[in-house]
């Protein structure tokens, strides 16, 4: 079974400065997808950005990037320019591509990272 | 606009009742997913649902259970035999092709009183 470790279980930044936030899994599949997750305070999960295990290029989106090393099994999310809105907990999630395996399109979280952001 | 709709947003459960979380979806997603938060935990998978009529027990399926009679309509039961049901309920769906993350519902708060 894949297994997805957030080892920060809180991080803080400055407002404007860029942060980091981890993720490790373990995984013996070779297609795969991974995604970030959002939580604020309102509990509305809310994507932020994927990465397909296929896809040497990391994925962006707008402030959001992400540092994907396969090999490593290493999927990191830098937040640049962090603003006040930023502030949430934050899941590494991972799902299976694999048609034949068992734990085909499900999901799987890590235990969350809460960032907070100082004014 | 299409999304996810769960209710009641808190529900409150006496020792050995049996409650029902409610979960529709107008999105025309053909698998439904429910899981439990709880703090320092992230989300665990409870039951999950790839087409109407039938559905499978995720990680920690013990003490719940679910049907899956329409498309777009997948509740969740905790019985009298889930022995800490106080947690957050998040109820999920997606088209299908792992490319698509999941689209979430608001979440349901249920204590035990």
């Amino acid at each position: 079974a894949q297994t997805v470790t957030q080892s920060q279980p809180e991080m803080s930044v400055q407002e404007a400065e860029t942060v980091t936030l981890s993720c490790t899994y373990d995984t013996s599949e070779s297609d795969y997808y991974l995604f970030w997750y959002k939580q604020p305070p309102s509990r509305q999960m809310i994507l932020v950005i994927r990465q397909e295990a296929y896809k040497q290029q990391n994925a962006t989106e707008n402030r959001f990037s992400v540092n994907f090393q396969k090999a490593a099994k290493s999927f990191s999310l830098k937040i640049s320019d962090s603003q006040l809105g930023d502030a949430a907990m934050y899941f590494c999630a991972y799902r299976s591509a694999d048609a034949g395996g068992t734990s085909y399109g499900k999901l799987t979280f890590g235990q969350g990272t809460i960032l907070t952001v100082h004014p | 606009d299409g999304g996810i709709t769960q209710s009641p947003k808190y529900l409150f459960r006496k020792e050995g009742q049996n409650v029902t979380l409610s979960c529709e979806q107008n999105l025309n997603h053909d698998a439904m997913y429910w899981y439990r938060q709880d703090p320092g935990q992230g989300l665990r998978l409870i039951y999950y649902s790839q087409i109407v009529n039938d559905f499978q027990k995720g990680d920690i399926a013990e003490g719940y259970s679910v049907s899956r009679e329409k498309k777009e309509s997948f509740p969740l039961t905790v019985t009298s035999a889930q022995k800490n049901p106080t947690a957050f309920y998040l109820c999920a769906s997606t088209p299908g092709p792992p490319i698509y993350g999941y689209t979430f519902g608001s979440g349901t708060r249920l204590t035990v009183v």
